[in-house]
């Protein structure tokens, strides 16, 4: 159950795209199409924002966009705003009803 | 309105015991499954267990034979039992949803959190 791994952190000026990478292996984000991303700001819950690698929950912004690759996931915010300022994980099944989740990916919006 | 709220954190000397509480409202526990994940100060998230169909249970390596989840339907609430805790168990922990549709199919990601409870392990 090894931490999938993401960038510490980004940077982007408002307006700009900017893409967090998220990196597992074969046994988990490589086997399964269930990789999720979350928002989470200071201080509060983390906010689902991404499903099944590229469904977005209903009413959400399509400015946030996920896709897949083999052992990599990535999250796409376009037209970034000054409220994209966060912390972002992706999530992957893992199997035998497990998950993992990545290290985390501080947004700052300069 | 769908909500989760999580109580039962405290400062805890290591090697002790705690349960953690879940209270759902706007959504029956039974029909989903049920998910704890924590959070260590300045960390990131670690997913740590979950309840699943049929009342099946797994366990983040790092607390499996410390921890239990448990659910009680007649309060529509889960349970985080933490025995043994240690140091490195002092985090923020969230209770999570898995949704699941009409027919009964669970999807594996967490659409539903609470704000968190938390937990500090120190003598």
């Amino acid at each position: 159950q090894s931490a999938l791994t993401q960038p510490a952190s980004v940077s982007g000026s408002p307006g700009q795209s900017i893409t967090i990478s998220c990196t597992g292996t074969s046994s988990d984000v490589g086997s399964y199409n269930l990789v999720s991303w979350y928002q989470q700001h200071p201080g509060k819950a983390p906010k689902l924002i991404i499903y099944e690698v590229n469904k977005r929950p209903s009413g959400l912004s399509n400015r946030f966009s996920g896709s897949k690759s083999g052992n990599t996931a990535s999250l796409t915010i376009s037209g970034l705003q000054a409220e994209d300022e966060a912390d972002y994980y992706c999530c992957s099944y893992a199997g035998s009803v497990t998950f993992v989740f990545g290290g985390g990916t501080k947004l700052t919006v300069l | 309105e769908v909500q989760l709220v999580e109580t039962g954190g405290g400062l805890i000397q290591p090697g002790g015991s705690l349960r953690l509480s879940c209270a759902a409202s706007g959504f029956t526990v039974s029909s989903n499954y049920m998910t704890w994940v924590r959070q260590a100060p300045g960390k990131g998230l670690e997913w740590v267990s979950i309840f699943y169909r049929l009342g099946s249970a797994y366990y983040a390596d790092s607390v499996r034979g410390r921890f239990s989840i448990s659910r009680d339907n007649s309060k529509n609430t889960v349970y985080l039992q933490m025995n043994s805790l240690r140091a490195e168990d002092t985090a923020v922990y969230y209770c999570a949803r898995g949704p699941s549709d009409d027919n009964g199919n669970y999807y594996y990601y967490m659409d539903v959190w609470g704000k968190g409870t938390t937990v500090a392990v120190s003598s």
